[in-house]
This record gives structure tokens, C-alpha cells and sequence, in this order.
């Protein structure tokens, strides 16, 4: 059964404190591993897609990283505005791209 | 340009009612998904389309749930006779193509009383 376990479930920072949140994967072939930011009453926003193992991606002060059983998100001297749940999705190789299982999130607060 | 676009934005009913959810997808996108977020839990997928045809509908929970898409645009999530179980928000995405990644609207957030 394809799976996405995300930790911490909360994280609080300080303004500048960088950190990384963890996303491990069960996934009978990866097709594509994705993170999204979701904001409070919002939809997830598209943030990232991992394909293969070694693969990294960076956009501002986020860079994700994959290997073939987990990924991260490092968070580069986060600023209050990156506050937000951050969640993680796997797609196999037996589906459509969009066919993801979820995470349940990590809850990110960035104090100033 | 403009987003998913979902309505209502909340919707109250009475448990044993039928509700209809609509979703407008960002023009052009041939893809569209319906996604389930109940409280604490992630995000559950119910059905995808291609086109007006729906290949993987597995994620649905019971036959009170049913969707249709026409015209390749809009798209229509229907629960009969709902139940307080049914409570959560109902997102909807849509993709450029089957090989690419979603974008998700706001979502409606459903309350079965």
C-alpha cells in the first residue's frame, strides 16, 4: 500500500532558524514525489516535483531533496510570511500523474 | 490568469439532503481531480477525469458520491443523501495534461448538520 509519512507534525522557528521537515514514502514505483504549501482556508499551492533519487529542486528560500525513501525541505532563514502547512504526495507508476496519496502535513510557524 | 475556480465556497445541509459542488478548471487544462480533506486526516482523491471521461473513479467512498464533467470544462461533484461523515472540504484540481502537476482551487467546505 503506497504511503506518505510526514514529521514533525508542528514546527515552530524563529525568523532565520533554518530547518528541514521529513517525508518518508512507501510507493510500489515512484512516479513523481511533489510538495505543495497550504495556507489556512486555502487550496495547496504546487510548489515542487521529484522524479528520481539524487534529484533536488530550490525556489527562493526552499530547496527539496529526494532519495529512493524519503525527501526533505529545507527551509533557508525562513521569514514569518513562509508560515503555512507544507505537504508531501507520491504518485505511482501505475497511475496518472495527479493520483496522489498524501501526507497528513507539517504545520510550519515562523515567529518574528 | 485565473485560477480553479469551486462554489459554493460553504455549504450547510441537513443530513439525508443531496448537495451539488461545482468546480470551474483553469481553462485549457484537459485534467481535473476531486480531493477530500476532512479534519486531521490528509488529503483523501476521489475521481479523476480526462476529458468529459472519468478512467479512476476507485477513490470514491460510496455510490451516494458521483461526479460528472462537461464540455471538458466544468465539473459536478453530487452527494445524495449525506451524512455527517461526509463533512470535510472538497478540493478540486486540474492539470494541463495527465503528466502534469495540479492546481488546486480553495475548495468548498462542507458542513452536514
Amino acid at each position: 500500500e503506497d504511503q506518505v509519512t510526514q514529521s514533525p507534525e508542528a514546527l515552530r522557528l524563529q525568523e532565520g532558524e533554518s530547518s528541514s521537515l521529513n517525508c518518508s514514502y512507501t510507493v510500489s514505483g515512484l512516479r513523481g514525489l511533489f510538495w505543495y504549501r497550504q495556507d489556512p482556508g486555502k487550496g495547496p499551492e504546487f510548489l515542487f516535483t521529484l522524479y528520481s533519487a539524487g534529484e533536488e529542486k530550490e525556489k527562493e528560500r526552499l530547496k527539496a531533496t529526494l532519495t529512493k525513501k524519503e525527501s526533505f525541505l529545507h527551509i533557508t532563514a525562513p521569514k514569518p510570511e513562509d508560515s503555512a502547512t507544507y505537504l508531501c504526495a507520491v504518485s505511482n507508476r501505475g497511475s496518472t500523474l495527479g493520483r496522489l496519496y498524501f501526507g497528513r502535513g507539517t504545520q510550519l510557524t515562523v515567529w518574528p | 490568469g485565473a485560477g480553479v475556480s469551486q462554489s459554493p465556497s460553504n455549504k450547510v445541509t441537513e443530513k439525508g439532503k443531496d448537495v451539488e459542488l461545482r468546480c470551474d478548471p483553469i481553462s485549457g487544462h484537459t485534467a481535473l481531480y476531486w480531493y477530500r480533506q476532512s479534519l486531521g486526516q490528509g488529503l483523501e482523491f476521489l475521481i479523476y477525469f480526462q476529458g468529459n471521461s472519468a478512467p479512476d473513479k476507485s477513490g470514491l467512498p460510496s455510490d451516494r458520491f458521483s461526479a460528472e464533467r462537461t464540455g471538458g470544462s466544468v465539473s459536478t461533484l453530487t452527494i445524495q443523501r449525506t451524512q455527517q461523515e461526509d463533512s470535510a472540504v472538497y478540493l478540486c484540481a486540474s492539470s494541463f495534461d495527465y503528466n502534469s502537476p495540479l492546481h488546486f482551487g480553495n475548495g468548498t467546505r462542507l458542513t452536514v448538520t
